[in-house]
């Protein structure tokens, strides 16, 4: 069974920085493209980031462009999603996603930027 | 970046009844278009991809079309367990840009 788990989420204040995880088992990860989805408070879905198999390619929204960096250990199953500089409007719900189709999705970790 | 218009905002349906939600692509996204369900405090699932294929699990009510710049997703008999949120995903170009989601509900 596939499974996400994404942790790290949580209140921060603005111009801090976070670093969230994804743990995934139940599929061959290091096959995979992965990416981040954040979802913010009753809104709709955007996508934040990919990371190619072995992660040597990766591709962000402008808006995130230089303040977060995915990346991805294959040894631990693992995805991250480092953020810096943080801003009120990245409070959101982030979503940890496997393949192109975003075929699973994680339970989600809400980061939420308030001083 | 391509844009995603997906319409209606909101839909209200009777138990058996046949719904479409469509989703406009500001190009061409040659089929790379995928549709998901969201239920109220949960994680979205996918529920078809290359436009027209069915997820495994997602019941056979469920199903796609479309091609170029429309897409539609078409629910053959809403059940109790459909209502929730729909969303559309280009995955032709990075970014890739979600619709702005349908809000289904029960009549």
């Amino acid at each position: 069974e596939v499974q996400l788990v994404e942790s790290g989420g949580g209140l921060v204040q603005p111009g801090r920085s976070l670093k969230l995880s994804c743990a995934a088992s139940g599929f061959t990860y290091s096959n995979y493209v992965m990416a981040w989805v954040r979802q913010a408070p009753t809104k709709g879905l955007e996508w934040v980031a990919s990371i190619s198999t072995g992660g040597g390619n990766t591709y962000y929204r402008d808006s995130v462009k230089g303040r977060f960096t995915i990346s991805r250990d294959n040894a631990k199953n693992t995805l991250y999603l480092q953020i810096d500089s943080l801003r009120s409007e990245d409070t959101a719900t982030y979503y940890c996603a496997k393949d192109i189709w975003f075929a699973y999705w994680g339970q989600g970790t809400l980061v939420t930027v308030s001083s | 970046d391509i844009q995603m218009t997906q319409s209606p905002a909101s839909l209200s349906a009777s138990l058996g009844e046949t719904i479409s939600i469509e989703c406009r692509a500001s190009e061409d996204i040659y089929s790379n278009l995928a549709w998901y369900q969201q239920k109220s405090g949960k994680s979205p699932q996918l529920l078809i991809y290359a436009a027209n294929r069915l997820q495994d699990g997602v019941p056979s009510r469920f199903s796609g079309s479309g091609s170029g710049t429309q897409y539609s997703l078409k629910i053959s008999g809403m059940q109790p367990e459909d209502e929730g949120d729909y969303f559309c995903l280009q995955g032709s170009k990075f970014p890739n840009t979600f619709g702005a989601g349908t809000k289904l509900e029960l009549k």
